[in-house]
């Protein structure tokens, strides 16, 4: 088992810019989440799938970030547009079903100048 | 929703000292709290959890107690070593699958 692919691993871009964030969950896994790692802030978590459906998006900061999940094997995360602070580790999990383990990918490490 | 707050956020101790890392949450209906080591530049990855109906989990050198009344859980490794130099977290989560972090222990085990 390959494990959560995430990609890219790093990304610079120029504030204004999009950026689209990919994950490829564990196959057979329900549930999808993605966190923000920032030194100030921790691990926050912005938004979780169960089955393919958004649950809670409310850690989503401001309306320039969304994520989508069109079927069980690929979810995005995209910021519209980007600014500085959004600057962080983005991490995607997933789990087998509910309240079980999560498992990482390896992150992508965005920088916006 | 679920707030998770964890102490201390820094913890040095010598080789073959023991550690204890405690979070507290806030929703009385979560009931599953696992603990996740990260590696400077790696992933978090998971080292022990507990479910509600068990007050005690154990796996060599690490072990997990949870207090339901109090709302909190410990993290306690015995014997440590400098390859247990990491960033810990825990967290808590619910039916729901609403799974919230603590805000890390840098943990630093001098040889």
């Amino acid at each position: 088992d390959a494990g959560v692919i995430q990609s890219p691993r790093h990304e610079v871009t120029e504030m204004g810019q999009e950026v689209t964030l990919r994950c490829k969950p564990i196959s057979g896994h329900n549930s999808l989440f993605w966190y923000r790692q920032t030194m100030m802030r921790g691990l926050e978590l912005l938004i979780y799938f169960n089955n393919n459906v958004p649950i809670d998006d409310s850690g989503m900061p401001e309306d320039r970030f969304s994520a989508k999940m069109p079927n069980a094997s690929f979810s995005t995360l995209k910021i519209q547009p980007s600014e500085p602070r959004d600057s962080a580790v983005y991490f995607c999990a997933s789990s087998p079903t509910y309240n079980e383990k999560l498992f990482f990918g390896s992150g992508t490490q965005l920088s916006v100048l | 929703g679920e707030n998770v707050e964890q102490h201390p956020s820094t913890l040095s101790v010598q080789e073959g000292d023991s550690a204890v890392i405690k979070c507290t949450y806030s929703d009385s209906a979560s009931n599953y709290f696992p603990w996740y080591k990260q590696e400077l530049g790696k992933r978090p990855q998971l080292i022990i959890d507990i479910r509600s109906n068990v007050g005690e989990k154990k796996d060599q050198r690490i072990a997990v107690t949870l207090n339901k009344t109090a709302k909190h859980f410990s993290l306690h490794i015995t014997e440590t070593q400098p390859e247990d130099s990491a960033v810990y977290f825990c967290a808590a989560s619910r039916d729901n699958n609403d799974m919230r972090f603590g805000a890390g222990t840098r943990l630093t085990v001098k040889p």
